[in-house]
């Protein structure tokens, strides 16, 4: 079974509004989760790092007011997308690690009209 | 951050093998190798890691180079199912934020 859940699935939604997306891991505490955006035929393109407790770090080039990620537990990181326009229309992925391996959410399709 | 190079897209016909190759000159003593495929429209999932021996697993296969300067992916029989993206990825550790490149994008032919 999954072991990073993600939710919701896909979302659409109208321009100007916020979409929240969640992550939450399952079978294990993740003190460390990681947010991804992929647009059509692209690859996964790291967003930001979500620390459990402290702020996000977020990679150059992607707004903080924009995506706001909270991580306030061991278990849930959230993304929100606030105030969404038609170009934040892409699929969000998120992720969080074991000692071996990284498991992925199955994403979330974000279409915003 | 080691870079990984890979083939663009490979094509394989079902039931036969598969190696996908990767190429990391640059990789350091601490890096393991990774791979993760992505199958259309879902999150990427792991398929094996290695650090210098060989690996087998249920998935698939490593096989690691004596220099560890390149190494292949081997799917012993490709099935329909196998068609994804497949990534090459370098990680001192499984909680390092993983930098996906293009990677390979598999087709399995009928």
């Amino acid at each position: 079974g999954a072991v990073v859940s993600q939710h919701p699935s896909w979302v659409i939604c109208k321009s100007g509004t916020s979409v929240k997306i969640e992550c939450r891991s399952l079978d294990f505490q993740a003190t460390t989760m990681f947010w991804y955006r992929q647009f059509p035929k692209q690859s996964l393109m790291l967003m930001a790092t979500s620390n459990e407790g402290s702020k996000a770090t977020y990679e150059q080039g992607v707004e903080k007011d924009k995506f706001l990620i909270n991580h306030a537990s061991l278990t849930l990181s959230t993304l929100t997308v606030t105030s969404a326009h038609p170009e934040d229309s892409s699929f969000y992925i998120c992720s969080a690690s074991s000692l071996f391996e990284a498991f992925f959410g199955q994403g979330t399709r974000l279409t915003v009209v | 951050d080691a870079k990984t190079t890979q083939p663009n897209s490979m094509e394989s016909n079902e039931e036969e093998p598969v190696h996908l190759p990767c190429n990391h000159s640059t990789i350091s003593g601490t890096d393991y190798i990774h791979w993760y495929r992505q199958l259309p429209s879902q999150g990427p999932e792991y398929v094996i890691h290695g650090l210098t021996s060989n690996v087998n697993n249920r998935m698939a296969s490593l096989a690691i180079a004596e220099d560890r300067k390149s190494s292949t992916l081997i799917l012993h029989r490709a099935t329909l199912r196998d068609a994804a993206v497949y990534y090459c990825i370098l990680q001192i550790t499984s909680y390092d934020k993983v930098i996906f490149g293009p990677g390979t994008s598999l087709s399995v032919i009928p």
